[in-house]
């Protein structure tokens, strides 16, 4: 079946610095991936669609120029946090649904990556 | 305002007997809902989905149905299982859309 990988598990930075995050698709190819971020008991929050070699589309509330996604081929997404702060700490998830794939089939999930930002 | 709700955070269910697992939504302009089983800290893992044209899809033990006229759906899980107990996430897809909406999600416990 279709497999998202995702990269970090588990990142601890200090304030101020940036955090990459990278998800890939290891046997499928992705022109769209999806960025999540899940806070304690809280749902799954669209932050960003990904789009290969275009720009993400953002959500309402979430800034731009803090989480930066680069989507350059149709395996690699990367979401960069800059300027990392505390209240930047969560679970952060990535999706994506292979191409040609309706949606029945379900969207694969990276397993995560727990930023906490000291 | 949410679009998807799962008013019930938790539910415990014996081994062995029917778990269900309850979905509201107000958008009527999705056209899948789908439904995912998650342990801490990792990723969300597919188990069922449904099209908004139907009204009911089984896949084994779980069995989704869908109520159109009442914006709800549910997912039954029968027998419950000791290994069946995380969080149950419901989640929609817009007609317009390729995201997923999640729910909040509800912890479902299976006891022995």
């Amino acid at each position: 079946g279709a497999v998202v990988s995702q990269h970090p598990s588990r990142v601890i930075c200090k304030s101020g610095t940036s955090v990459k995050i990278e998800c890939r698709s290891l046997d499928f190819q992705a022109t769209t991936m999806f960025w999540y971020r899940q806070f304690p008991k809280q749902s799954l929050m669209l932050m960003a669609t990904s789009n290969e070699g275009s720009k993400a589309t953002y959500e309402q509330g979430v800034e731009k120029d803090k989480f930066l996604i680069n989507h350059a081929s149709l395996t690699l997404s990367t979401l960069t946090v800059t300027s990392a702060h505390p209240e930047d700490s969560s679970f952060y998830i990535c999706s994506a649904r292979p191409q040609g794939q309706g949606a029945g089939y379900g969207y694969t999930f990276g397993s995560g990556t727990r930023l906490t930002v000291v | 305002d949410q679009q998807v709700k799962q008013n019930s955070p938790s539910l415990s269910v014996q081994e062995g007997r029917i778990s269900i697992l309850n979905c509201d939504y107000t958008n009527s302009m999705f056209d899948y809902f789908l439904w995912y089983k998650k342990y801490p800290a990792e990723g969300p893992t597919f188990l069922i989905s449904i099209s908004s044209i139907k009204d009911k899809n089984e896949d084994g033990r779980f069995t989704v149905f869908l109520n159109k006229s009442a914006k709800h759906l549910s997912l039954h899980i029968v027998p419950s299982q000791p290994g069946d107990s995380a969080v149950y996430f419901c989640a929609a897809k817009p007609q317009a859309g390729t995201a997923l909406i999640f729910g909040k999600g509800t912890t479902l416990s299976v006891s022995s």
